[in-house]
This record gives C-alpha cells, structure tokens and sequence, in this order.
C-alpha cells in the first residue's frame, strides 16, 4: 500500500535551518509529484507548493519563496523540504502528501512533522 | 488567489443527524474542489474530489454537491466517529487554497 513516512519532530532556535524528509513506498516514486503542506496549530492549512518527481522542477506558492527548498533523492524514494532562516512564524506541523485521481487532490499524507521554534 | 469561505466554523449535532457544511469560493472553481476530514493529531483524509466524487473507502453517508462557486458537504446519519474538523480545498487554479476549516462536535 501507499505510504508517506516523514522525519519525526524538530526543535530548533530562530535563524537555524530544517530539512524534513518524506519516504514514499507502495509505488513508483516518480508516478506522482510531491506536496508540501503547512499547518499551524488550531489552524487550516496552506499549500505551500510541489516537486515534480521527474524532472525536479518546483513551484512555490507566493508566500514560500526565498527560504523554502524542496528537493529530491529519488535512488531514496525520497523528497525534502528544507527550511533557511527559521521563524516564529515557521513553527507548525508540515506535512507531504500526493495526488491519486487528480494531483491537486491529496488522498495520500505524510504523518506530519512538528517543526517548534523557540529560542 | 482563489479565497475559500466555509461556514460554519463550529457545529454541534446528535448521533443519527444530518450535517451540512458549505463552501464558497471567490470564483468559479468548475468542480476542482476536495474535501478533507481531520482528526485531531492525525493527517487529514480525502473524503470527496471532483466536488461529487467519492474517495474510495469512504462511507456512503458522505456527501459532496455544488457547482460555480457554491459547494456543499452533507454527513447523512451522524455517527460518533464523524467527529472531527472538515475542510474544503480548490485545485482548479494555483496556489491551491483552502477553507478556514469546521469544527463537529457531538450535541
């Protein structure tokens, strides 16, 4: 069966940097691109964008650009969001899921990793 | 960006009810419209794609309806299990966005 099995939680201080993990089975990682998903705690979420699982190519969405990486260690099945310059504001659950009928339809998810920021 | 407006933000209800909750985005989002339950502390699960369409797994009482840019999730039968938060997404236009979120609890 599918899986998305992420890093587990994070404690880091103001301008430290993040690299979270997400480790798909259950299919051929290329098959589908990967997203990148934020929620704070008692909040909705946010897209925060996609890697293409193929080519590499990302797309971020407006508020996720400058500090936001994602990248790809495909012989790993594996995709990375990586966080520069970390603030207040960063601390939330970040979450990778993919597509099945549809790609902007997340019927798969990571667990969530707890990413806290605290000096 | 494409705002997604749902309401309500809370909702109390009993076991064996029916439950509505809607979802106005601020354009027409031609059906590319998802909807998630999340339990507290868990990953959300996709409920309804395509706005009417049901994920596989997904008990029947579920329920998506809507065109343009009124869409509308229905929990027939209300069970203890349903409890949870519900949200809607669009993933018609990019950045992909989605509903500030309802909260059912049981009355």
């Amino acid at each position: 069966q599918i899986q998305l099995v992420q890093s587990g939680p994070e404690v880091k201080k103001p301008g430290e940097s993040v690299k979270i993990s997400c480790k798909a089975s259950g299919y051929t990682f290329t098959q589908a691109g990967m997203q990148w998903l934020k929620q704070a705690q008692g909040k909705s979420l946010k897209w925060m964008g996609w890697i293409n699982t193929n080519t590499g190519k990302t797309t971020y969405a407006a508020d996720f650009t400058g500090r936001f990486v994602f990248s790809l260690e495909t012989s790993a099945s594996t995709a990375y969001l990586q966080i520069t310059n970390l603030k207040n504001e960063d601390m939330a659950t970040y979450f990778c899921a993919r597509g099945h009928y549809y790609d902007g339809a997340f019927a798969y998810w990571g667990q969530g990793t707890l990413v806290t920021v605290s000096s | 960006d494409i705002q997604m407006t749902q309401s309500p933000a809370s909702l109390s209800a009993s076991l064996g009810e029916t439950v509505t909750i809607e979802c106005r985005a601020s354009e027409d989002i031609y059906n590319g419209l998802a909807w998630y339950q999340q339990k507290p502390g868990k990953s959300p699960q996709l409920l309804i794609y395509n706005a009417n369409s049901l994920h596989t797994g997904v008990p029947s009482r579920f329920s998506g309806s809507g065109s343009g840019t009124q869409y509308s999730l229905k929990i027939n039968s209300l069970q203890s299990e349903d409890v949870a938060s519900y949200f809607c997404q669009q993933y018609y236009d990019y950045p992909w966005t989605f509903g500030g979120g309802t909260k059912l609890e049981l009355k």
